[in-house]
């Protein structure tokens, strides 16, 4: 069964761009979840989406959003990107709980 | 502010001894704590889980321990094994949500 795949996995952006990221979760889950991941900071939760509708939110400014369509495929977007915002971005799908979530290997932007 | 520290960034390890991996939480609603494992290049894997009406939890070589007045938990895997080299990441949420908050992760070096 295929697995969380991300895309694109790697990206350059200039400060003040936007960007938005993909993501496909294992099918069947209608779960996922996007977190950040930056040096000494560990995963930082974003949102998380089930059927379409966003369930959680993280403490993230506006700039950051997301959405999932009606095949579970999630996207997020950021706008007017900072240097800070250089980071490793996963998702995670999951069918019942965290436990049985599975995270995809990430999207690794850069922002210059 | 980080709510959930790991204290100790990296831990190295002699193959088969015990290798002891320590977290504290400050948010004392956090009820759900689970421990995950990254390898370079992958996204984080589900290792074990304890909720807070436990204090002890084992699946094989990894069992959790969780001090719920102390606000802290740690992970033991014994015996290690090479292949437990990655990093490990504690996390913990409120009545077992996906709003996760994580620590920043400890690698794990085990030598043969």
């Amino acid at each position: 069964k295929a697995g969380v795949t991300q895309t694109p996995r790697y990206l350059i952006k200039t400060r003040g761009q936007q960007v938005t990221l993909s993501c496909s979760p294992i099918s069947g889950h209608r779960s996922v979840s996007w977190y950040q991941q930056t040096p000494g900071q560990g995963l930082q939760f974003l949102f998380e989406y089930f059927s379409e509708t966003q369930r959680n939110k993280g403490n993230f400014p506006g700039r950051f959003s997301g959405r999932q369509f009606s095949n579970s495929r999630s996207e997020m977007n950021v706008s007017t990107l900072e240097l800070g915002d250089s980071a490793l971005y996963l998702c995670a799908s999951s069918l019942l709980d965290p436990e049985t979530q599975y995270f995809g290997p990430g999207t690794r932007l850069l922002v210059l | 502010d980080q709510q959930v520290k790991q204290n100790s960034p990296s831990l190295s390890v002699q193959e088969g001894r015990i290798s002891i991996l320590n977290c504290d939480y400050t948010n004392s609603m956090f009820d759900y704590f689970l421990w995950y494992k990254k390898y370079p290049a992958e996204g984080p894997t589900f290792l074990i889980s304890i909720s807070s009406i436990k204090d002890k939890n084992e699946d094989g070589r990894f069992t959790v321990f969780l001090n719920k007045s102390a606000k802290h938990l740690s992970l033991h895997i014994v015996p290690s094994q090479p292949g437990d080299s990655a990093v490990y990441f504690c996390a913990a949420s409120v009545g077992n949500d996906y709003k996760l908050s994580f620590g920043a992760g400890t690698t794990v070096t085990v030598r043969a």
